[in-house]
């Protein structure tokens, strides 16, 4: 089944607690995007990337680090989380950038204390 | 740069009415029109799309069509049912920013 995975689900950490959610496509998809969203403000978009080894910042990337070393993979890394980074975040990757349907994981609810 | 505006929500509706979400964009350029649907607890996922000018999407009685003369892609539905109800988003892709850009979303309840 095509699809994309989150994990975890839900996550309840402290300020300052490094942490990584990951995210893995199985359609072979070149473009992957990481996006947050918040009442009232929909989603908006903290890093994208365009094919392996090539990322760049979104709307939002402010305390966000990506990585992308295999074209399945596409980590979000909080090294120093804050409570602001207490959000809903969604994984989608696609074919190509914009004009492809994206396809949305799960989405990992994060709560920072 | 390229923006989109959807109507703000909460929507209520009864079972069989009619649905109509306003959409509209500003984008230079020839972009891709969406609209994705997030039902509860769940992540989004694509309802319908149009590629270009006066194409019209449908998907499960749902419809929207590109219009460029008004710069608009409502979403609309002559009957909508209680397992409707979720939150609908406006997306434009493709334009000068490249990225998918979403509207702020609107929640639709439909009461039985």
């Amino acid at each position: 089944e095509a699809q994309v995975t989150q994990n975890p689900r839900y996550l309840i950490t402290v300020t300052g607690k490094k942490l990584t959610v990951t995210c893995s496509q199985n359609m072979n998809h070149e473009y992957m995007s990481w996006y947050r969203q918040d009442p009232g403000l929909g989603l908006r978009q903290i890093y994208y990337s365009m094919n392996v080894e090539v990322t760049d910042k979104g709307d939002v990337p402010e305390g966000y680090k990506v990585s992308r070393k295999e074209k399945r993979n596409f980590p979000l890394i909080l090294e120093s989380p804050s409570p602001n980074q207490t959000s809903l975040y969604f994984c989608a990757s696609s074919f190509r950038e914009g004009r492809d349907e994206q396809f949305f994981g799960p989405g990992t609810r994060l709560t920072v204390l | 740069g390229d923006s989109v505006t959807q109507m703000e929500g909460p929507v209520t509706l009864s079972e069989e009415a009619f649905l109509t979400i306003n959409c509209t964009y500003t984008a230079t350029g020839y972009p891709s029109l969406f609209w994705y649907v997030q039902y509860p607890g769940e992540g989004l996922q694509l309802l319908l799309k149009a590629t270009k000018a006066d194409d019209k999407g449908s998907n499960k009685g749902f419809e929207a069509t590109y219009r460029k003369e008004t710069t608009s892609f409502h979403l609309e539905k002559g009957s909508v049912q209680v397992s409707d109800s979720a939150v609908y988003f406006c997306a434009l892709g493709g334009g000068s920013q490249g990225n998918l850009i979403f509207g702020k979303g609107t929640k639709l309840s439909v009461k039985p």
